[in-house]
């Protein structure tokens, strides 16, 4: 199976800080690596699909780099609203696995 | 819109059967594979079962082939999870996903598997 280490596993922010975060893959999934981004008592929304494609209705704020191995979700900007969990999942090889997740916290 | 409902949700004993609906709405159900991905109390999410656009293909994870059957009708629009021979690892909210690159989900539905 694809093992999914995100880190960091907790990212203190401060709102208009632009920040990365961190999904490397145990083999190489391509690009087909997606991040949802799951607050509490919601389901996941997909922010980044194929590691780099944008998705409608998503703040541009929100994007992602990579290929292979390691992939990467930027902020420009955090703000209040997007303090939740990220997770990263791919979709090459069975069985789909996602990564145990970063969360965002205040500073 | 695109919308996913899921239900049949809800308490069962270890060992026994469930079987859950996700009624989908708002696209074209035909044209798209749908998978069930599950997320246990406090915990990650973890992918179940996907099934083709059109039936024909079903994949599962290890833990659960032999034991879940993911099928759907596409007259009526709606996904199925089969789940028999529940075990207390099973509990978690399961959620009706669309595609791959899971740009859809439903409200997600409670398992509770305890005697």
């Amino acid at each position: 199976d694809v093992v999914l280490t995100q880190s960091p596993a907790t990212l203190s922010v401060t709102p208009g800080e632009r920040i990365s975060l961190s999904c490397r893959a145990s083999e190489s999934v391509d690009t087909y690596l997606h991040w949802y981004q799951q607050k509490p008592n919601e389901s996941p929304r997909l922010l980044i699909k194929y590691a780099s494609q944008s998705i409608s209705g998503i703040p541009s704020r929100f994007s992602g780099s990579g290929s292979g191995t390691d992939f990467t979700l930027s902020i420009n900007g955090v703000e209040l609203e997007d303090l939740s969990i990220y997770y990263c999942q791919q979709g090459n090889s069975l069985p789909y696995t996602f990564g145990a997740g970063t969360k965002l916290e205040l500073k | 819109e695109v919308q996913l409902v899921e239900s049949g949700g809800g308490l069962v004993q270890p060992g026994r059967s469930m079987k859950l609906s996700c009624a989908a709405s708002g696209f074209t159900f035909s044209n798209y594979g749908m998978a069930w991905v599950r997320q246990a109390p406090t915990k990650g999410l973890e992918w179940v079962a996907t099934i083709s656009y059109d039936g024909s293909s079903t994949y599962y994870r290890d833990s659960v082939k032999g034991r879940f059957t993911i099928s759907r009708d596409n007259a009526k629009s709606t996904l199925y999870l089969q789940m028999n021979s529940l075990r207390s690892e099973d509990t978690a909210t399961y959620y009706c996903t669309r595609g791959s690159g899971y740009g859809y989900w439903g409200q997600g539905v409670m398992v509770t598997v305890s005697s």
